[in-house]
């Protein structure tokens, strides 16, 4: 099995700050993906990538960017962080099965 | 677009009841279809995948779903519900054929047993 490390657990930041969420693959697969899991809407998707600087807007980009400069490296970035992105995110990396991070609940105060 | 309609947030049954999930999604080709399930402070967890083949598919702890193309649905089932059942179950559809690609998931209904 592919192995997804998002790099905390848990993280707590302040309003305005500029957060970096980072997702690393062992494995050399092209597509990887970032969501985010709020109760009674389900995993929504942020932005994904095919391959290195690549990336495509999922269906809730607003407020949010990423980067891959590296094959095994997707990171989400929250440039001004705000408190309604408070949530739980997660990094899937799919390649003939889809493979999931621990997920990094981030709160905003 | 693409999108996957769970009907019903929440579900209960006793313990040794039948548990039907439901599942619709909205396709212009058939797509994979997968549900997950997620228990408490867990990850999500693959419980079962339709590809191609047989339309009834069998997963773990006894689950299986089966996917009717005439209905556009792919709803979950387990004739005995357990105890140890209770968790939130996602559905989920990846919309191309030629191999896994992006996922798409339902709100997720939350499954509880009581005695």
């Amino acid at each position: 099995d592919v192995k997804v490390t998002q790099s905390s657990r848990y993280l707590v930041k302040r309003t305005g700050e500029k957060v970096f969420l980072e997702c690393v693959q062992d494995m050399d697969h092209e597509n990887m993906f970032w969501y985010r899991q709020d109760p009674g809407l389900g995993l929504r998707l942020i932005y994904f990538s095919y391959d290195v600087k690549m990336k495509e807007k999922g269906d809730i980009p607003e407020g949010y960017s990423v980067s891959r400069e590296k094959k095994e490296r997707f990171s989400l970035i929250l440039e001004s962080a705000s408190t309604n992105q408070t949530s739980m995110y997660l990094c899937v990396v799919s390649g003939t099965e889809a493979f999931f991070g621990q997920g990094t609940r981030l709160t905003v105060v | 677009a693409q999108s996957v309609t769970q009907l019903g947030s929440h579900v209960s049954v006793s313990e040794g009841a039948l548990v039907l999930l439901r599942c619709n999604y909205s396709s212009s080709v058939p797509p994979y279809l997968f549900w997950y399930v997620q228990y408490p402070n867990q990850g999500l967890q693959l419980l079962l995948k339709y590809t191609t083949g047989a339309t009834l598919v069998k997963g773990i702890n006894g689950f299986e779903a089966e996917f009717k193309k005439s209905e556009t649905s792919f709803h979950l089932t387990k004739p005995s519900a357990h105890m140890s059942d209770a968790a939130e179950y996602f559905c989920a559809v990846s919309p191309f054929s030629g191999g896994y690609n992006k996922l798409i998931f339902g709100a997720g209904t939350r499954l509880a047993v009581h005695p």
